[in-house]
């Protein structure tokens, strides 16, 4: 099976910029997860949905970050404006449901970073 | 307020020789651990996990201990190999956080031939 697709790989922004993330799931998958990892830390949670709803977005700074699945299927993650501390991989993850025994699928992440 | 912890950064192993990976966690409430694996410029990927129900659970070189009066579990890696070389991140979980994976900070392994 294919696995999570995001892109772009890398991007480069001034602070005061704004970016968006894509992610396209494994197909079937119902749980969608977006995280942040700072280099050094293990990842950290955003934003979590169920098909195109939202369950878990109680981590994401919603003053900046915001976060679609319109059809349920792949999504976008937008920062707006970017901060020197928003430099970090962001990762997509996808799980066929939600629950403990549906371990998630990683991509590969984007790498962003902030000047 | 780190709930899950693992305490070693780095650890390097020689090539056929057990590697250990320690994780500890606070919260009682976890009911649930897994163990994911990082190589560089990739995402995490799914390696073992253990239920509270259970004290070990085993998938090939791969094992997970689990001491719940301690609140500690274990990830054996017998026998390490070169390409086992890379981070290794603890995870928790429980229903009452809607199944919401808190990770630890990662250990870095190095498998030395």
């Amino acid at each position: 099976e294919a696995g999570v697709a995001q892109s772009p790989r890398y991007k480069i922004i001034e602070k005061r910029q704004s970016v968006a993330f894509w992610c396209n799931p494994i197909s079937g998958h119902a749980t969608l997860y977006w995280y942040q990892q700072i280099l050094g830390q293990g990842p950290k949670l955003l934003i979590q949905f169920q098909n195109n709803g939202v369950v878990d977005d109680s981590q994401l700074p919603k003053d900046r970050f915001s976060a679609e699945r319109l059809k349920g299927v792949d999504s976008t993650l937008k920062i707006q404006p970017a901060k020197l501390e928003d430099s970090a991989v962001y990762l997509c993850a996808s799980s066929p449901l939600g629950g403990r025994n549906s371990p998630l699928h990683f991509g590969n992440g984007t790498r962003l970073t902030v000047t | 307020d780190q709930q899950v912890k693992q305490n070693s950064p780095s650890l390097s192993v020689q090539e056929g020789r057990i590697s250990i990976l320690n994780c500890d966690y606070t919260n009682s409430m976890f009911d649930y651990f897994l163990w994911y694996k990082k190589y560089p410029a990739e995402g995490p990927t799914f390696l073992i996990s253990i239920s509270s129900i259970k004290d070990k659970n085993e998938d090939g070189r791969f094992t997970v201990f689990l001491n719940k009066s301690a609140k500690h579990l274990s990830l054996h890696i017998v026998p390490s190999q070169p390409g086992d070389s890379a981070v290794y991140f603890c995870a928790a979980t429980n229903a009452g956080n809607n199944r919401k994976l808190i990770w630890g900070l990662g250990t870095s392994l190095a498998v030395n031939p």
